[in-house]
């Protein structure tokens, strides 16, 4: 039973390009989430997606990053015009609806896509 | 605004003795609390969980204290052993489902 798929795990682009990002949640999670690790910082939340459904994106920057969750297929999280500074890992992690209404919603990650921006 | 905060960023011990982490939160609508570990090139993975309403919680080696009143936790692993190696997140949630970080703490159990 795979865990948390991320890919890819290494992505090179050059300043102005796309940079898209996969992610599939574990077998029965429908919650999404994305964050991401700059160099020597901690996780900074971006977004929180259900199935069609952005649930929460106070994390995200204003511009260039956008992500989704379709109904069918992996949420996908993509910054358009990359530039320097989104160098960084970028972490997805899953959760069940049972676990969101346990009273402590257990994340669990993937092993992260590290993006780096030349 | 860091609403969670490790103060160590890394913490050295010795093989078969305690460790501490500690962590502190300003947000006083956090009502459950968690503590990740991380390799490098790996995602976090979960350790050990407590709720607001508990001051304890202990699993095997992994024990989490939590003081309402001073907006800390704290982690005890014992004994450390050299597999304990590693960075580790305090985390914070409610209000939402959502996890708020802080910046980890990186442990190393010498031999």
């Amino acid at each position: 039973n795979a865990g948390v798929m991320q890919n890819p795990r290494h992505l090179v682009r050059r300043r102005g390009q796309e940079a898209r990002l996969r992610c599939s949640p574990m077998k029965g999670h429908s919650h999404v989430y994305w964050y991401r690790q700059l160099p020597e910082e901690g996780l900074k939340f971006m977004v929180y997606l259900q199935k069609e459904n952005i649930i929460d994106e106070s994390g995200m920057p204003k511009e260039r990053f956008s992500a989704e969750f379709p109904k069918e297929g992996p949420s996908i999280l993509r910054i358009q015009q990359v530039v320097r500074g989104d160098s960084a890992a970028y972490f997805c992690a899953s959760s069940s609806p049972s676990g969101v209404s346990s009273g402590a919603n257990v994340l669990t990650f993937g092993a992260g896509s590290r993006l780096t921006v030349l | 605004d860091q609403q969670v905060k490790q103060n160590s960023p890394s913490l050295s011990v010795q093989e078969g003795r305690i460790s501490i982490l500690n962590c502190d939160y300003t947000n006083s609508m956090f009502d459950y609390f968690l503590w990740y570990k991380k390799y490098p090139a790996e995602g976090p993975t979960f350790l050990i969980s407590i709720s607001s309403i508990k001051d304890k919680n202990e699993d095997g080696r992994f024990t989490v204290f939590l003081n309402k009143s001073a907006k800390h936790l704290s982690l005890h692993i014992v004994p450390s052993q050299p597999g304990d190696s590693a960075v580790y997140f305090c985390a914070a949630g409610g209000g939402g489902n959502k996890l708020t970080f802080g910046t980890g703490t990186q442990l190393k159990v010498e031999l």
